[in-house]
């Protein structure tokens, strides 16, 4: 898994809901993403972490929501705020987060019901 | 705006059937560029990172290439089991913008 292990691989959530995806690392790295795939486009920044208790919004943070209370650890929560949640979802890791290649976890794809 | 634009879309090729993927970005200030590639229902996987014009890396028959603009990775004699689709990304302060891939298919 190369170090990083998501759940559930498959998500469901229903209307109002809010859901929340895990993400976690074994490698004691200092930085997290979480990156949102929709067909036919590149990744998209949502948050990221390089330390600790503090996280930064990528390029599309509304309707999400993240924490950081453990390094090894960076949930990923699609609120219901969030209208068009449907997606591949993919969290990285990276050693120190400085323009280092990023090591991705297998995906979780979520759908509206 | 920092823009990576990845062409082209798709690529159909012969096995054998050797050709180069175009990565070109928009923002001065290279601080790393990065090739991934992605299977159907997976995460990416790392490839090779750049970071000076005229630095190459191998990798099998894969090699990437940079100049001050874009950076192409040539695929040498492909195979079928290359066909995937290919990132590109370049870093930014503490970041990874992603263009929207090469969607690669090797025909036996």
């Amino acid at each position: 898994d190369g170090g990083i292990t998501q759940s559930p691989k498959y998500l469901f959530r229903k209307e109002g809901q809010n859901v929340t995806l895990s993400c976690e690392q074994n490698l004691n790295h200092d930085a997290m993403y979480w990156y949102r795939q929709d067909p036919g486009q590149g990744l998209r920044l949502i948050y990221y972490s390089q330390i600790v208790n503090d996280f930064q919004k990528g390029d599309i943070a509304e309707g999400y929501s993240v924490s950081r209370e453990k390094k090894e650890s960076f949930p990923l929560t699609v609120t219901s705020a969030q209208k068009n949640p449907t997606a591949f979802y993919l969290c990285a890791r990276s050693r120190t987060g400085a323009n280092e290649k990023l090591f991705f976890g297998s995906g979780t794809q979520l759908s509206v019901l | 705006e920092d823009q990576v634009t990845q062409s082209p879309e798709a690529l159909r090729l012969q096995e054998g059937e050797s050709s180069s993927l175009n990565c070109s970005y928009t923002v001065s200030g290279l601080r790393g560029l990065f090739w991934y590639r992605q299977d159907p229902g997976k995460g990416p996987e790392f490839l090779f990172t750049l970071y000076s014009a005229g630095e190459e890396k191998e990798k099998e028959r894969l090699k990437a290439t940079l100049t001050k603009k874009e950076s192409f990775l040539h695929i040498t004699a492909p195979k079928p089991e290359d066909s995937a689709t290919y990132l590109c990304a370049r870093g930014i302060r503490e970041k990874l913008t992603f263009g929207t891939g090469t969607r690669l298919t090797i025909i036996p």
